[in-house]
């Protein structure tokens, strides 16, 4: 079974520009979540998706922002960059999601640079 | 005060010995979840538990509810076993979310 595809592996981009990263659940999962990694802060989650619904969001302004399609696939998409978006980006994806203790599945992650 | 703390920070031990890593949370949680992860960013999910003790190779997990804590512990530690190993919690209350503890940045010299 394959398991959780991210892409792109790297990015860099200028502040003020948008990225949208992607996700691939493993096959069969309906939930996928993000997260933000930074060296200061840690991991932090952004948000779930489960069924195409948003179903929870963490403390993240709206430039924030995501999208699941009806094959679970996922986008993350962030607007009008930062030098504080600079950060390594997870996914992970699971049976039931997050909240009813489903084992998670992480992608490798995009990292993130803002210039 | 964060909802998810673990101890220690930082741990260096020598091939062959007993590692735990601890982790308070204060949190009403569904489940806990540890984690490792290795230079280069990949996580791994090594446990998810929300009563007892599970058990893999070794590495064991152990949880207790009503005390909100739970350890990771590694027995014959091993170089391969450096990374940072991280817990988090879903939380049961409010909103359904992971909370992430801060990482313990294990070391096993040979």
């Amino acid at each position: 079974k394959a398991g959780v595809t991210q892409t792109p592996r790297y990015l860099i981009k200028t502040r003020g520009q948008q990225v949208t990263l992607s996700c691939s659940p493993i096959s069969g999962h309906r939930s996928v979540s993000w997260y933000q990694q930074t060296p200061g802060q840690g991991l932090q989650f952004l948000f779930e998706y489960f069924s195409e619904t948003q179903r929870n969001k963490g403390n993240f302004p709206g430039r924030f922002s995501g999208r699941q399609f009806s094959n679970s696939r996922s986008e993350m998409n962030v607007s009008t960059l930062e030098l504080g978006d600079s950060a390594l980006y997870l996914c992970a994806s699971s049976l039931w999601g997050t909240g009813v203790g489903s084992p998670l599945h992480f992608g490798n992650g995009t990292r993130l640079t803002v210039t | 005060k964060n909802e998810v703390e673990q101890s220690p920070q930082n741990l260096t031990a020598q091939e062959g010995e007993f590692i735990t890593i601890n982790c308070s949370y204060s949190v009403g949680i569904s489940a806990l979840h540890w984690l490792q992860q290795h230079p280069g960013g990949g996580i791994v999910s090594l446990f998810m538990l929300s009563s007892g003790k599970k058990k893999h190779g070794r590495l064991i997990a152990t949880i207790n509810i009503q005390e909100k804590h739970s350890s990771l512990h590694i027995t014959a530690s091993h170089p391969r076993d450096s990374a940072v190993y991280i817990c988090a919690v879903g939380s049961s209350e409010g909103a359904q979310k992971l909370v992430f503890g801060q990482g313990t940045r294990l070391t096993i010299n040979p």
